[in-house]
């Protein structure tokens, strides 16, 4: 079955630590992305990639850097943690094409920082 | 700046109503108009989506209207249902340097009582 998938679900971690979240799917899209999800719901772009190599920085300024080495893993990393990172992380695909726009989202990595 | 304006931001609807949530934009390089529905604990999944050269698409109990000389987009829901209660986005989406970039609104959380 197709789908994304995001490790862990919850985490609580105190401050200073590093972290890394996962994220990795079986469709084969090119595009993927991590939103950061306020309490009250918006999303907010912060890291996207259109292939292997490829990373950009998103609409909001985020201290967490990622990678994409393989087409289907996506993974997120803070190096020094802090409470202000505490929120929903949203990891995203898609295949982009002219036919096709959709996301598929995982469900998601509750972070508290404390 | 925000280039979709969603509202209402909450919304209370008893069973067998027609909840409208509303969207707006600017920018009429947008060629997609999807929407995204998400449950607590999990992340948006694509609902039903437009393109700007239909004024309504119909998925089940689901509708889109497009007013494009307006740059406006709505979602209705018939026959509301308790299992509809979730929080629903709205998004545009531009193709921009060869590729997709999407903006999603501020989201609208949906209770429906029975």
């Amino acid at each position: 079955e197709a789908d994304i998938y995001q490790t862990p679900r919850y985490l609580v971690i105190g401050t200073g630590k590093k972290i890394t979240l996962e994220c990795s799917q079986t469709m084969g899209h090119d595009k993927m992305y991590w939103y950061q999800q306020d309490p009250g719901m918006e999303l907010h772009l912060i890291h996207y990639s259109y292939g292997v190599n490829s990373t950009e920085k998103g609409d909001l300024s985020s201290e967490s850097t990622v990678s994409r080495i393989r087409t289907e893993h996506f993974p997120l990393t803070l190096e020094s943690a802090r409470p202000s990172h505490t929120s929903q992380y949203l990891c995203a695909s898609s295949a982009g094409s002219k036919t096709n726009y959709g996301y598929t989202f995982g469900s998601g990595t509750r972070l508290t920082v404390v | 700046q925000q280039q979709v304006k969603q509202s209402p931001q909450s919304l209370i609807v008893q069973k067998g109503g027609i909840p409208i949530i509303n969207c707006a934009y600017e920018n009429t390089a947008f060629d997609y108009f999807p929407w995204y529905q998400q449950f607590p604990g999990k992340g948006p999944a694509l609902l039903i989506a437009i393109r700007p050269d239909v004024s309504e698409k119909k998925e089940g109990r689901f509708t889109i209207s497009f007013n494009k000389s307006a740059k406006q987009f709505s979602l209705h829901i018939m026959d509301s249902q308790p299992g509809d209660s979730a929080t629903y986005f709205c998004a545009a989406s531009s193709r921009s340097g060869g590729y997709q970039k999407v903006t999603f609104g501020t989201g609208t959380k949906l209770q429906v009582i029975p």
